[in-house]
C-alpha cells in the first residue's frame, strides 16, 4: 500500500519569499493533517481536514499560512511571506480511524 | 502549562538496560493515548497504543493512570536499534493528535 506522499522533500528560500508544499494521502483516508515540527520539538498541528472541510485550523497563522484540500484528496500548504522562524519540517498525515500515518515530511529552511 | 509534557532527556543507557519514560497530560477529557517513535530525520511512527489496563508488546510496556493523568513507557533489555526519540501523544475523540516534545534515548554498546 502506498504511503503518504509529500513534495518537495527539501526547500531553501529567503525570508519574505513564498513556498508551497503538496501532500497526497493514503487512498481512502478522509482525514488529512498538516503538522509543523521545529527542531527539538514535537509536531504541532497546523490544520486538520475531514474530506474537503476544515475541522481545526486554530493554530494556523492565517496571516501567512494557507491550506486547501479542494477535491477532498490531495492538499497544498502555502506560506507567504516566509519568516526565519518558519524553518521546520512540515509533516502531512492521514488517517482512517484511530491510526495516523505520516509522510516523510518537507524540510524548509528560511534564510 | 503545556498539554503534553515529557522529560526531553537525553537518556544515555548501555545495551541491556531497562529505561522508563514518563509523560503527563493536562486535559482530563483526553481519551486516546499513544507512544510514537521518531528516528533522526524521519517521520513519527506509531510504537504502541496505551490502555488503562496497561499493555505490553515484546520488550515494551505502556501504562496509563487516568487519575494522575500520567503515561509511561518501559523498555527492557535495550538494543542499539532502540535509539530514537519517543513521543507521548494524546487526543480526544474526533480531534487531531497532540504531541509532547519527545524524549531522546541513546543506547550504546
Amino acid at each position: 500500500e502506498a504511503g503518504v506522499a509529500q513534495s518537495p522533500r527539501y526547500k531553501i528560500i529567503e525570508k519574505r519569499q513564498s513556498v508551497a508544499f503538496w501532500c497526497n494521502p493514503i487512498s481512502g483516508h478522509a482525514t488529512l493533517y498538516w503538522y509543523q515540527q521545529i527542531l527539538g520539538q514535537g509536531p504541532k498541528l497546523l490544520i486538520q481536514f475531514q474530506n474537503n472541510g476544515v475541522v481545526d485550523d486554530s493554530q494556523l497563522p492565517k496571516d501567512r499560512f494557507s491550506a486547501e484540500r479542494l477535491k477532498g484528496v490531495d492538499s497544498t500548504l502555502k506560506i507567504q511571506p516566509a519568516k526565519l522562524e518558519d524553518s521546520a519540517v512540515y509533516l502531512c498525515a492521514s488517517s482512517l480511524g484511530d491510526t495516523i500515518y505520516f509522510g516523510e515530511g518537507s524540510w524548509l529552511t528560511v534564510v | 502549562r503545556k498539554e503534553v509534557e515529557q522529560d526531553p532527556g537525553p537518556f544515555n543507557v548501555p545495551e541491556g538496560a531497562t529505561v522508563a519514560f514518563n509523560c503527563t497530560y493536562s486535559n482530563s477529557a483526553s481519551q486516546s493515548f499513544f507512544w510514537y517513535r521518531q528516528d533522526c530525520r524521519k517521520e513519527p511512527k506509531l510504537l504502541m497504543s496505551v490502555y488503562s489496563s496497561g499493555n505490553e508488546d515484546g520488550r515494551f510496556t505502556a501504562q496509563l493512570n487516568r487519575a494522575s493523568q500520567y503515561i509511561s513507557l518501559l523498555i527492557r533489555d535495550s538494543k542499539l536499534s532502540d535509539s530514537a526519540t519517543y513521543l507521548c501523544v494524546v487526543n480526544q475523540a474526533g480531534t487531531a493528535l497532540i504531541f509532547g516534545k519527545g524524549t531522546t534515548l541513546s543506547v550504546s554498546s
